[in-house]
């Protein structure tokens, strides 16, 4: 039973088009974040939730919407695809507010913008 | 801002050599320091953590201690194996607990 689990795994689009991808955990934990790492690695938060309640909303083209239906479940949905939104999105999530426990991350979404 | 600094890869090491990832942070306030570790193709996994100065986290073999004098969390396993062959990421969660800032990654390879 996976702990953070996200979907799709790889997505390929056209430039313009609308998509989204899905997180779920199943850990009881309040917080969840979504992360974009580059292809050079590097990892930027985008955005986190404690509870259903935006806390972190880095600066991040509002193409880029996230949508927190429960504590358990945070989506991403992004508009008008451009090629520099292709990389790879994790979600993770948290016990709590702090990350002191560290991060339980979902195993990706490579998007691919074409 | 806080901000953390890890030294560029890739570094290459022979089975059972000594591994040591320098990893140095800038930030206000007493943050949490945490080692990750990215596998081929898969999210990142927590390796280690440390919550104040002077702890020392440790897991599988690999240890970091929290140098607060320093402003280091530099990540150590005595005899590396193939199968540590991965990326590292070391990070720090600030005092307010809501975010955390990863460094660049540290690729490491592992010959047999």
């Amino acid at each position: 039973d996976t702990a953070v689990s996200q979907t799709p795994k790889y997505l390929v689009t056209q430039m313009g088009n609308d998509k989204s991808i899905k997180c779920e955990q199943n850990l009881g934990h309040d917080t969840m974040y979504w992360y974009k790492q580059d292809s050079k690695k590097f990892l930027k938060i985008m955005f986190s939730y404690n509870n259903k309640e935006l806390i972190i909303n880095e600066t991040v083209p509002n193409r880029f919407s996230p949508k927190s239906p429960d504590k358990a479940h945070l989506n991403l949905h992004i508009n008008s695809l451009e090629l520099g939104d292709s990389a790879v999105y994790f979600c993770a999530s948290s016990p709590r507010g702090t990350g002191d426990y560290g991060y339980t991350f979902g195993s990706g979404t490579r998007l691919t913008v074409v | 801002g806080d901000s953390v600094t890890q030294m560029e890869g890739p570094v290459t090491l022979s089975e059972e050599a000594f591994l040591t990832i320098n990893c140095t942070y800038t930030a206000t306030g007493y943050p949490s320091l945490f080692w990750y570790v990215q596998y081929p193709g898969e999210g990142l996994q927590l390796l280690l953590k440390a919550t104040k100065a002077d702890d020392k986290g440790s897991n599988k073999g690999f240890e970091a201690t929290y140098r607060k004098e320093t402003t280091s969390f530099h990540l150590e396993k005595g005899s590396v194996q193939v199968s540590d062959s991965a990326v590292y990421f070391c990070a720090l969660t600030d005092t307010g607990g809501f975010k955390t800032i990863f460094g660049a990654g540290t690729r490491l390879f592992v010959k047999a």
